[in-house]
């Protein structure tokens, strides 16, 4: 059984034109990552959530913002994607921000045209 | 800066033989070490982890650390066809965040 779900798994947006991808969880973790990872890249932090406690990354651009309304989702909005955006957008849970037991979603790639 | 390193490879293995995958990275205040294994279009998957200096055996796997050099490796032996994939290491401080180094692309040759 999926474990970790990100929906839906295929996107694709206009340049400018808002988007949002969904995760949700079964495994009752209390933080919540959100991950991008660009062809041949390295999977890069753009913020988690410690409960409802929401640590954005330094460098994450305004661009992206996150909601989680509830223990089982978390959101990932892109107010106004560029062609850079272009990337698998991975989610990921773990208990207490342990890092030996973090969970990753299926991913969802996203494509800007 | 936190940094890791990898060599993006491809590296290429015959079918049974050890495969090798390195790692170095510039946080001396690295405390855990992590290999995910990723194939093409999935998400990353846990393989080892390792905070001791030395060896950690699981299988097939090792995962050796020398935190003196800053370096961490994988090994894999009697490599198959199915470890054909990207092999990701990462690292963490403080604040328990993974960062991630790109990845080595390894190809077993049946």
């Amino acid at each position: 059984d999926a474990m970790v779900i990100q929906n839906p798994r295929y996107q694709v947006t206009q340049f400018g034109k808002p988007v949002t991808l969904s995760c949700s969880q079964t495994l009752n973790h209390n933080v919540m990552y959100w991950y991008q990872q660009k062809s041949s890249q390295a999977p890069k932090l753009l913020f988690h959530y410690y409960d409802k406690d929401f640590n954005n990354e330094a460098d994450t651009p305004d661009n992206f913002q996150s909601r989680r309304p509830n223990t089982s989702f978390c959101f990932l909005d892109i107010r106004s994607p560029g062609l850079g955006d272009a990337a698998m957008y991975l989610c990921a849970t773990s208990r207490d921000h342990n890092p030996y037991e973090q969970y990753f979603g299926p991913g969802t790639r996203l494509t800007v045209t | 800066q936190k940094e890791v390193e990898q060599n993006s490879g491809p590296l290429s293995v015959p079918e049974g033989a050890i495969a090798s995958l390195n790692c170095t990275y510039s946080d001396r205040g690295s405390q855990s070490f992590f290999w995910y294994r990723q194939y093409s279009g999935k998400s990353p998957e846990l393989i080892m982890f390792i905070y001791s200096n030395g060896d950690k055996e699981d299988g097939r796997f090792t995962a050796q650390l020398n935190k003196a050099s800053q370096y961490v490796s994988l090994l894999i032996r009697d490599s198959q066809p199915s470890d054909s994939a990207t092999y990701l290491c990462a690292v963490t401080t403080g604040a328990n965040n993974l960062f991630f180094g790109t990845g080595t692309r390894l190809t077993v040759i049946p």
